[in-house]
């Protein structure tokens, strides 16, 4: 059975540091992995999908890497600001179902 | 990507009482999931709403108490039924074009069970 884990579960920066945040799995058998973003009380949004043939995504201030063998992925962001505050999901796609298995989260607030 | 509207945003129900929730999506998509994600914890999926047949539910998930409906490639809806203050939840709808692509989610359906 697929496991997630995100660290640190929260992480509290002042405005203009990077970061990185950390997601690993137990079964590298994966389609893909995305990383999500979710406010407070609302859905999911879509950050960046790495296939599993890939070994890094980028988007804006936004860098996600993948070392599938170790199970491994993180998400770097620069210069971070505080509309970057929200909760940090990873999830990782495998078997034929399409089905995501999702990270437990990572918190993240970006202090003025 | 892909539009998703899912409705409502949030309802307070009594116990014992149903909720339908809809997701409808702006194009057709091969995958539609439903997701619930408890106070404080991570996404757990629920089943996977099949068009034209039973959704397939997930461990702990059946069909009695959350029956799931998806009439064509771009609508579906959830129900809670009977419910209880263990229900309450944030239900959300996931979508992906083809097998094993991006995943979508809508806004969530806040639901609060008194």
């Amino acid at each position: 059975k697929q496991e997630v884990t995100q660290i640190p579960a929260a992480l509290s920066v002042p405005e203009g540091e990077n970061l990185v945040l950390n997601c690993s799995f137990t079964d590298s058998a994966i389609y893909n992995l995305q990383w999500f973003r979710q406010d407070p009380g609302k859905g999911l949004t879509s950050l960046l999908l790495i296939q599993s043939s890939q070994r890094e995504q980028t988007s804006g201030r936004l860098n996600a890497s993948l070392d599938k063998s170790s199970g491994r992925s993180t998400l770097y962001i620069a210069a971070s600001q505080p509309g970057d505050s929200a909760t940090y999901l990873c999830a990782v796609q495998g078997g034929t179902a399409s089905k995501l298995t999702f990270g437990t989260g990572t918190r993240l607030q970006v202090t003025l | 990507s892909a539009v998703i509207s899912q409705k409502p945003s949030r309802d307070i129900c009594q116990r014992g009482t149903s909720l339908t929730i809809q997701c409808q999506v702006d194009s057709q998509v091969t995958m539609m999931f439903w997701y619930r994600q408890q106070p404080g914890q991570s996404l757990t999926l629920i089943a996977t709403a099949n068009q034209g047949s039973e959704a397939t539910y997930e461990s702990g998930f059946v069909i009695d108490k959350f029956p799931i409906s998806r009439p064509n490639l771009t609508f579906s809806t959830l129900t809670v039924s009977n419910m209880s203050p263990e229900d309450s939840s944030i239900y959300l709808c996931s979508v992906g074009r083809e097998f094993n692509t991006e995943a979508f989610f809508g806004q969530g359906t806040r639901l609060t069970v008194v």
